[in-house]
């Protein structure tokens, strides 16, 4: 099975900032690459396919990068809702699987 | 505008069997990839299973194979998930959500409410 690795678990910004979250895969997985969001309590929601692309509706201030093994998820200009807990997910092959997720709070 | 909504979840005792199921609409069912996902309490999420938009294939994760099946009836624009032999481990909120594209095994767009399942005796 394919491991993701996000970095880091937590993370502490202020509103207004500018934000990376990574992702490393443990082999190649071109750019089969999705972000999630999600808030507590509530279902995830879809922010980036294919590692770059945003999902219809999301703000462009979601940035994502990268091909291969190494991936990344910007946030500008952070606002009160977009403290929540970040997940990547490769899919790529079977059994698709997701980082451990990084929690975003507010500093 | 589609639509996910799970159903099914509850107070199971360990070693009993549940069939969980996602009503779908908004969305031309039978033409879509359709996958389950479950997060257990303060846990991240953990995919579990997929079944083509024919039904015909499905895979899963290894910790739940032989004891999870996936299923659709296109009739009725709905997929179930049925777990038999529930262990404590299987507590967790259940999701389904879709495929992004029709025909296509790739990431997923929309998802449902979720459904807690609870594995307790």
């Amino acid at each position: 099975d394919i491991q993701m690795t996000q970095s880091p678990s937590s993370l502490s910004a202020s509103v207004g900032d500018r934000v990376t979250i990574t992702c490393r895969a443990s082999q190649g997985i071109g750019n089969y690459l999705a972000w999630f969001q999600q808030k507590p309590g509530i279902a995830p929601k879809s922010l980036i396919y294919a590692a770059s692309n945003l999902q219809s509706g999301v703000p462009s201030k979601f940035t994502g990068s990268g091909s291969g093994t190494d991936f990344t998820l910007t946030i500008s200009s952070l606002q009160p809702e977009d403290f929540a807990t970040y997940y990547c997910q490769q899919y790529n092959s079977y059994p698709y699987t997701f980082g451990q997720g990084t929690k975003l709070e507010i500093k | 505008q589609v639509q996910l909504v799970e159903s099914g979840g509850g107070v199971v005792q360990p070693g009993r069997s549940l069939r969980l199921s996602c009503a779908a609409s908004g969305f031309p069912f039978s033409s879509y990839v359709m996958h389950w996902v479950r997060q257990a309490p303060g846990k991240g999420l953990e995919w579990v299973a997929v079944i083509s938009s024919d039904g015909k294939n499905k895979y899963f994760v290894d910790s739940v194979k032989g004891r999870f099946t996936i299923s659709r009836d296109s009739s009725k624009d709905t997929l179930f998930l049925h777990i038999h032999t529930l262990r404590p481990e299987d507590t967790a909120v259940y999701y389904c959500a879709k495929a992004k594209y029709s025909n296509s095994w790739g990431g997923v767009d929309y998802w449902g409410q979720g459904t807690l399942v609870t594995v307790s005796s």
